[in-house]
């Protein structure tokens, strides 16, 4: 059975940091390109940020200007999100997606207040 | 990037009526392996996104067979035969054929 487990997620204040994990099974992980997706409280979906199979190519939204950097490491299957700067508007339950075969987690929320 | 445009981003629907969205792409979604990696994801309120069908019309497991898929290059549809209230929700289309993966904006289902 193919899982995506989020973890990482807690309360941090503004300018902070936190890093998310994502830890895959049940699938041969190093051959797909995974993605962060978030989601605000009563918003819809937002693109974070991706991250080719082999690590090579990353993407990111425009609005993060540099503040989050992704990463994974394929002999543990874990795809990582370094998150730093942190803002309010960062709150939201963030999603590990594997976008080929439709594997989605079950998210992670990340809350930014003082 | 590919987009992904879905049609229409609200729909009200009667109980026991059938329901159609439409998912568009801005690229051709067959793969270079002859598949299409097309998905369509359910997301009930407060609820993290779960899969309905995948490679266009494959049902997941579980996924009752009022719900199909179907579609080919860069025109896709969900179709519901028969709504019934646990269907209320968001309904996504997801490519993963091209890199990076990319989303549809949404399409709100809820009970007139």
């Amino acid at each position: 059975e193919v899982q995506l487990v989020e973890s990482g997620g807690g309360l941090v204040q503004p300018g902070g940091s936190l890093r998310l994990s994502c830890s895959a099974s049940g699938f041969i992980f190093s051959t797909y390109a995974v993605h962060w997706v978030r989601q605000a409280p009563g918003k819809g979906l937002e693109y974070v940020s991706g991250i080719s199979r082999d690590g090579g190519t990353t993407k990111y939204a425009d609005s993060l200007k540099g503040r989050f950097t992704i990463s994974r490491d394929n002999s543990k299957n874990t795809l990582y999100l370094q998150m730093s700067s942190l803002r309010v508007e960062d709150t939201a339950v963030y999603y590990c997606v594997e976008t080929a075969g439709g594997y989605w987690g079950q998210g992670t929320l990340v809350t930014v207040s003082s | 990037d590919v987009v992904m445009t879905q049609s229409p981003l609200s729909l009200p629907v009667t109980l026991g009526q059938p329901a159609s969205i439409s998912c568009r792409s801005s690229q051709s979604l067959v793969y270079s392996d002859g598949n299409t990696y097309l998905n369509w994801f359910h997301q009930r309120p407060g609820q993290s996104p779960r899969r309905l069908l995948y490679k266009v019309s494959n049902r997941d497991s579980g996924v009752p067979d009022r719900f199909s898929g179907s579609g080919s290059g860069t025109d896709f549809t969900l179709k519901i035969s028969r709504v019934e209230a646990e269907d209320v929700g968001v309904y996504y289309c997801v490519q993963g054929t091209h890199w990076p993966g990319t989303f549809g904006q949404g399409t709100k289902v809820e009970i007139k």
